[in-house]
């Protein structure tokens, strides 16, 4: 599986969109892009994944570059709730690789 | 349906004793994962099951650990002779017909 590469952390004002990117320069054309997100003393929670089109849900957006070399994940309008770390990882295969991921704090 | 369920929550051992996990998917859900975590890094494949076979282990599973899956429903993770490094969360998760995986709270060990 292709190796992702995020900022260990990230700020975001409550209320505002929270952008987090991800670069997997490596991916192959059946490689798909997953996020995760781990609040403290949970277990990992699924958010969104796609191929190659941009892809939205209740939770958040994820835009893909036309590459697909790079990708960002958008929560439109953060919670305090929301602080977590987010985890980008690309996959064909059944088990997930998981790097150190994105410390996102919401702060008010 | 209550989602993935793990038990027990928290376990302090002694080093040396054996120690067995549980975990209980989503109904349904043919496809079972487990993953081991450790403070400041982000979840370590271990194994995987279809249904009840054993389709993947990581080398992260050393001969101490062992997992099962007997009826395809609920599985297992023991791990023998515990050592100290083997302190860390142990997560389960889940898959059915979709790719993404659902995962439980977890089961914390601290092996002293």
């Amino acid at each position: 599986d292709a190796k992702t590469t995020q900022p260990p952390s990230m700020d975001c004002a409550e209320g505002r969109a929270a952008n987090l990117p991800c670069n997997h320069s490596t991916i192959s054309g059946n490689e798909y892009v997953y996020w995760y997100r781990q609040i403290h003393s949970q277990g990992p929670q699924y958010i969104i994944h796609g191929l190659k089109n941009n892809e939205t849900n209740e939770m958040a957006s994820l835009i893909i570059t036309e590459d697909r070399k790079s990708s960002t994940l958008i929560l439109p309008h953060a919670t305090l709730r929301d602080t977590a770390v987010y985890y980008c990882i690309v996959r064909v295969n059944n088990d997930m690789r998981f790097g150190a991921g994105t410390r996102l704090t919401v702060k008010p | 349906d209550t989602g993935v369920s793990q038990d027990p929550r928290h376990k302090i051992t002694k080093r040396g004793q054996n120690v067995t996990f549980r975990c209980d998917p989503i109904s349904e859900h043919n496809r079972l994962y487990w993953y081991r975590q450790t403070l400041g890094q982000g979840p370590e494949f271990l194994t995987y099951f279809q249904n009840e076979a054993q389709l993947e282990k990581s080398r992260l599973l050393s001969d101490r650990f062992s997992a099962e899956r007997p009826k395809g429903s609920f599985s297992t993770l023991e791990i023998q002779r515990t050592e100290q490094g083997d302190s860390a969360m142990y997560l389960c998760a889940s898959s059915g017909t979709g790719a993404e995986q659902y995962f439980g709270p977890g089961t914390r060990l601290t092996v002293t």
